[in-house]
């Protein structure tokens, strides 16, 4: 079967760092989506991997290891913005995005 | 530019009654999507569209329908609603012909069906 695991919450704290673990077991790959999700609100898109390695965007960077299906989410410099929940998805070889149940940060002063 | 609008917001609905939520994308992508989400679980596709005229299957099908007469509107209906419905519902779009296929979310509709 298809599946996307990450951890359910994690704390950190304010001007932190903190690195969002993903692993995923898909049909097929064809890369690894990060997605942020405010309380309330729509995802909203962060990152595409499709090949290994890391990805800098500003505060954020993600990384891709496709032979160990393995992903994370690296945040710096946390402001309590940064409280959401982050959503994992892998797309499929039918280009089919497999969600996982998301990882809620909560950030503390 | 709006972006992807869904209506109701939120609704609160009787079992056994029939509902369509409304999504309408602005950006002239080919691809619509319907989601759910529950607290506890992933986003989980309803329904897909990958162009107008054509409509798929998505992992949690049963009880919902959709149509997409043109490339702009995809609205998703619950034919007799059951209180397993309650959950709020996304709609998405994508540009599937090229690049990375980034879906972008409307803003959800939270549905009761008591």
């Amino acid at each position: 079967g298809q599946n996307i695991d990450q951890p359910t919450e994690m704390t950190a704290t304010e001007g932190a760092i903190v690195q969002i673990n993903c692993t995923y077991q898909t049909s097929g790959f064809n890369g690894l989506f990060w997605y942020q999700q405010h309380a309330g609100e729509a995802p909203t898109f962060l990152s595409y991997n499709v090949l290994d390695g890391l990805e800098e965007k500003g505060r954020f960077s993600s990384f891709l290891s496709r032979s160990k299906g393995y992903s994370y989410l690296l945040l710096k410099e946390l402001q309590m913005k940064d409280s959401a929940s982050y959503l994992c998805a892998a797309l499929d070889s039918n280009y089919q995005l497999i969600w996982g149940a998301g990882t809620k940060l909560i950030i503390k002063p | 530019i709006a972006g992807i609008t869904q209506a109701p917001t939120s609704q609160i609905l009787a079992a056994g009654r029939r509902m369509t939520l409304r999504c309408t994308q602005d950006m002239r992508h080919n691809a619509m999507y319907w989601y759910r989400q529950d607290l506890g679980l992933g986003l989980r596709l309803i329904h897909y569209s990958n162009t107008a005229g054509t409509t798929g299957k998505g992992e949690v099908p049963d009880g919902y329908s959709v149509s997409r007469a043109n490339t702009d509107d995809f609205p998703l209906t619950l034919a007799s609603a059951v209180p397993s419905q309650t959950s709020v519902y996304f709609c998405a779009s994508s540009d599937s012909r090229g690049g990375p296929d980034t879906q972008y979310f409307g803003p959800g509709t939270r549905l009761t069906v008591l």
